[in-house]
């Protein structure tokens, strides 16, 4: 069975520094991955996703993800994070029927 | 397109009553995802149907909870009786059902069992 894990729960950053968010995933086959955001009290909104061709894949508000199939990772990045960066990231496998099995999160909180 | 629609957004009921939320997913998607989020528990999957048919639903808690989708632009999920551990916002979802595809999320619906 596919699984993901996400083993920060809670990282805080500067405004304008760097961020990496970290995801490992388990699955038999050639996995699909994505990331979504979720802010307070919405909905999670899809950020990128992968699932085959170039490893480095571009997302919106400036993200960008690196699949490693020998690390099992799929880590998103962000050169230089912005105060509205702040929310709740989850990173996903997709499975059979679009079902997608999530990581438990992981909270960004951005200081100015 | 409007997107998933859910209703409704608010929720505010006593133990004991009966709570029913809504969900419109996207046109042409053909599989809805019923998803419950609280603090202590993260994400959880309750159920999801493929074509209007539920495919998993081990995700349901117990038997007070039930779900239907009786045609491609409608589901429902019922709690009766409800309780206040209940207490959660729950999201709808869609996607067209590929392994590729990008699950649309609703807004949500909080839900208060008093």
């Amino acid at each position: 069975a596919q699984s993901v894990t996400q083993p920060d729960i809670h990282i805080t950053v500067s405004e304008g520094a760097s961020l990496e968010l970290r995801c490992n995933y388990s699955y038999g086959a050639t996995p699909y991955l994505f990331w979504y955001v979720q802010s307070p009290g919405q909905g999670l909104q899809l950020l990128l996703k992968y699932f085959s061709g170039d490893t480095l894949v571009q997302g919106i508000k400036g993200f960008e993800a690196e699949f490693k199939r020998s690390q099992s990772s799929f880590n998103l990045r962000k050169p230089s994070v912005h105060w509205s960066d702040a929310a709740e990231y989850f990173c996903a496998v997709g499975a059979y029927a679009g079902k997608s099995t999530f990581g438990d999160g992981t909270t960004l909180t951005v200081k100015p | 397109d409007a997107g998933v629609i859910q209703s409704p957004r608010h929720e505010v009921t006593e133990m004991g009553q009966e709570v029913t939320l809504r969900c419109k997913p996207i046109s042409g998607h053909n599989s809805l995802f019923w998803y419950r989020q609280t603090m202590m528990r993260g994400l959880e999957l309750l159920i999801y149907f493929n074509n209007n048919v539920p495919i998993d639903d081990s995700g349901m808690p117990e038997d007070r909870f039930s779900a239907k989708m009786p045609n491609a632009s409608f589901s429902t999920l019922k709690i009766q009786p409800s309780e206040p551990r209940d207490s959660a916002v729950y999201f709808c979802a869609s996607t067209q059902g590929g392994r590729a595809d990008t699950q649309y999320f609703g807004p949500g619906t909080r839900l208060t069992v008093l």
